[in-house]
């Protein structure tokens, strides 16, 4: 089972829709929680970190779910330009810490 | 004025070459990492350096070798080239803790022929 699990999509939507995207992970000692974004032939960038209360960022809202070790994304008002992959990433403590990524979830929002 | 910058960005080179890729960080960050993303864009850790310490090594083959001479660099070495280290190489930085995202270099598009 990989330690990061996202449906890779591609998930096709019309401008103005509301699109979720969710990960699992398996990792139960993971304990920091994010949401990244990569553009074609881009580096990934950070969109938002996830709080276990959850936390929105204008049309964009994360929530964590550790009972059932999962996080999401909500797409509110969906632009042009949201189109990209996101990739979830969770920290997990190994002697320091690291960082693994799911293998992206591919968005594209038509006009 | 980049924070996180890894040089060359494009790489081609003949399978059983030697070749090694730049990064640099003037974050201030701890810690560093090299990713490998595939033609497939699954984003996979290769190594992590705190430091100048490796702290995480994930079964990458011996003939990738990782080396920081301080805490602001980390370079990539690759012995003997093979046709499935074709790649995004992406160098990254952080600070250590749990809370702390991860800064990525541009990316090192690599070809081997």
């Amino acid at each position: 089972r990989k330690e990061v699990e996202q449906d890779p999509g591609p998930f096709n939507v019309p401008e103005g829709a509301t699109v979720a995207f969710n990960c699992t992970y398996s990792n139960s000692a993971s304990q920091s929680f994010f949401w990244y974004r990569q553009d074609c032939r881009k580096e990934p960038k950070l969109l938002m970190s996830v709080y276990s209360s959850g936390n929105e960022d204008g049309r964009f809202t994360a929530q964590l779910n550790r009972a059932s070790q999962y996080i999401s994304l909500l797409i509110r008002d969906s632009k042009l330009s949201d189109s990209a992959t996101y990739l979830c990433a969770v920290n997990i403590p190994t002697g320091g810490f690291k960082t693994i990524f799911g293998a992206g979830t591919r968005l594209f929002v038509k006009a | 004025d980049t924070a996180v910058s890894q040089t060359p960005k494009y790489l081609v080179t003949q399978m059983g070459n030697d070749k090694s890729i730049k990064c640099e960080q003037n974050l201030g960050h701890d810690t560093m990492y090299w990713y490998k993303q595939d033609s497939k864009k699954f984003l996979k850790i290769m190594f992590s350096y705190n430091n100048k310490e490796l702290i995480i090594n994930e079964t990458v083959p011996n003939r990738f070798s990782p080396k920081s001479p301080d805490k602001a660099h980390l370079n990539l070495h690759i012995n003997s080239l093979e046709l499935g280290d074709s790649a995004v190489y992406f160098c990254a930085s952080s600070q250590l803790g749990q809370g702390y995202e991860a800064f990525f270099g541009q990316g090192t598009r690599l070809t081997v022929v």
